[in-house]
C-alpha cells in the first residue's frame, strides 16, 4: 500500500522565519511528486517534482526531490501571514496511472 | 468562472437521507476524482474515472456510489448517509496526458450528517 507521510504536523512560526516542510513517501513505481497549499477551502497546485536534485522555484517557495532518501522538502523564505495554510504532499506511483497518494498535511500558522 | 465547480457549497442532512453531491468542469479534463478530507487525515480517494465508461473504486468506496453523466459531470452518492460520513468533500480533474499527475480542486463540499 502506498504511503505518504508529513512533517512536522503542524508549525507556528512568526513573520520573516524560514521553514522547511518534509514529505517522505513508500510507494511502488514512483512517477512524481506533487505540493498543494490549501487555505479555507480548495487545494491549489504549487510544484510537480519527477526528478531528484532539480529544484522548482517559485517567489519565496521552493523544493526539491531525493529519490534515494524516498523524500522531498518544500521550503519557504521570509515567511508571510499569507502563507498560512495546509501544506498537503502527495505522490503518483503504482499500477493505476493518474492516481494520487496523499499525506496528511502540514498546517503552517505564521504570526505578524 | 471557476474551472471545476461543486453543488451544495454546504449540506446538512439526517441519518438514513440519500445525499448527491454534483461536480462540473469546463477544463476539458478526462479524468475526474472525488475525495474526502477529515482533520489530521489529509485527502483520501472514494471513487475516480479515467472517462465516461470507467468508473474505480478508491481507498473508501464503502457508503458511496458515483455517476459519471459526461465527460463534464461527475456525481457522488450517499445512498443513506451516516454521522461518519461528516467531512469535506472535494472533486478534483486531470488531464489524460502531458502533466498527467496534477489534479484540479474544486471549492469543496461540507457535509454534516446529524
Amino acid at each position: 500500500e502506498d504511503k505518504v507521510v508529513q512533517s512536522p504536523l503542524s508549525l507556528v512560526v512568526h513573520e520573516g522565519d524560514t521553514v522547511t516542510l518534509n514529505c517522505s513517501y513508500e510507494v511502488t513505481n514512483f512517477r512524481s511528486l506533487l505540493w498543494y497549499k490549501q487555505e479555507k477551502k480548495a487545494p491549489t497546485f504549487l510544484f510537480m517534482l519527477t526528478s531528484s536534485g532539480i529544484e522548482k522555484k517559485s517567489g519565496r517557495l521552493s523544493s526539491i526531490l531525493d529519490k534515494k532518501e524516498l523524500s522531498s522538502i518544500l521550503n519557504i523564505t521570509a515567511t508571510q501571514t499569507g502563507d498560512s495554510a495546509i501544506y498537503l504532499c502527495a505522490v503518483a506511483g503504482g499500477t493505476s496511472y493518474g492516481k494520487l497518494t496523499f499525506g496528511q498535511g502540514t498546517i503552517l500558522t505564521v504570526h505578524p | 468562472d471557476a474551472d471545476v465547480t461543486q453543488t451544495p457549497r454546504n449540506r446538512i442532512t439526517k441519518t438514513g437521507k440519500r445525499i448527491m453531491l454534483e461536480c462540473s468542469q469546463t477544463k476539458g479534463h478526462d479524468r475526474m476524482y472525488w475525495y474526502r478530507q477529515d482533520p489530521g487525515l489529509g485527502l483520501r480517494l472514494i471513487y475516480y474515472s479515467f472517462d465516461v465508461k470507467d468508473i474505480n473504486k478508491g481507498e473508501i468506496s464503502d457508503g458511496y456510489s458515483v455517476s459519471r453523466q459526461a465527460q463534464a459531470k461527475f456525481s457522488l452518492s450517499l445512498e443513506s448517509a451516516i454521522p461518519n460520513q461528516t467531512a469535506l468533500y472535494f472533486c478534483a480533474t486531470g488531464e489524460l496526458a502531458g502533466a498527467a499527475d496534477t489534479q484540479y480542486f474544486g471549492p469543496g463540499t461540507r457535509l454534516t450528517v446529524l
